[in-house]
């Protein structure tokens, strides 16, 4: 256990609804990471949050996309009109130190997402 | 910007088998390295990590030294188990990007009994 949980493990939607993800990182670590891999891919990376601040979005991160992270502790990645082409695992990651000053990541166990 | 090529797999091997997934890289200033796995059915974890020139990271009899000269981090292992049967992944991080992690595509390694 890595200490960072996601919800749900698993989503199937249709084409054209809305979706929401949410990240629970490591207790009080400052950094969370957002990233998408697609079947026989590696991660790649989407979006991260420094406490309530966004600081990066990847060009992946369309405007159909967007993540929250409100009270800088639990996030949320909400996709809109959902299109085939977002049918992915969205990992979600927490750095190795509170304030984010070490460079390895722990991966929840990410969702999997599904649009039909 | 930043990028991660390695071996494509499959890579099938006999138990007690030595293994080596080539990776090399591109990046601006010193970035850390990393390997990390997923097993059949379970989550990416972190293997091994080297954050500087000529570091060796080690774990579970697993090694990869940094190589800057190279720009390499080749994944190493002496005697493979057929418990090593997963997808092996090579990335790294720099400040500068704000330590988000850029990966390879992985490797599929098998190992038969």
């Amino acid at each position: 256990d890595t200490g960072v949980s996601q919800d749900p493990r698993h989503k199937i939607t249709k084409r054209g609804q809305n979706v929401t993800f949410r990240c629970d990182p490591i207790s009080e670590h400052n950094r969370l990471y957002w990233y998408r891999q697609t079947l026989g891919q590696g991660p790649e990376f989407l979006t991260y949050f420094q406490n309530e601040a966004q600081l990066e979005k990847s060009r992946l991160l369309s405007d159909r996309f967007s993540a929250e992270r409100p009270k800088g502790s639990f996030s949320t990645l909400e996709i809109q009109r959902t299109e085939q082409g977002d049918s992915a695992m969205y990992l979600c990651a927490s750095p190795g130190r509170r304030d984010g000053g070490y460079n390895e990541q722990f991966f929840g166990p990410g969702t999997r997402l599904t649009v039909l | 910007g930043n990028s991660v090529t390695q071996m494509e797999g499959p890579v099938t091997l006999s138990e007690e088998a030595f293994l080596t997934i080539n990776c090399t890289y591109t990046a601006t200033g010193y970035p850390s390295l990393f390997w990390y796995v997923q097993y059949p059915g379970e989550g990416l974890q972190l293997l091994l990590k080297a954050t500087k020139a000529d570091d060796k990271g080690s774990n579970k009899g697993f090694e990869a030294t940094y190589r800057k000269e190279t720009t390499s981090f080749h994944l190493e292992k002496g005697s493979v188990q057929v418990s090593d049967s997963a997808v092996y992944f090579c990335a790294l991080s720099g400040l500068a990007a704000g330590n988000k992690l850029t990966f390879g595509g992985g490797t599929r390694v098998l190992v038969k009994p």
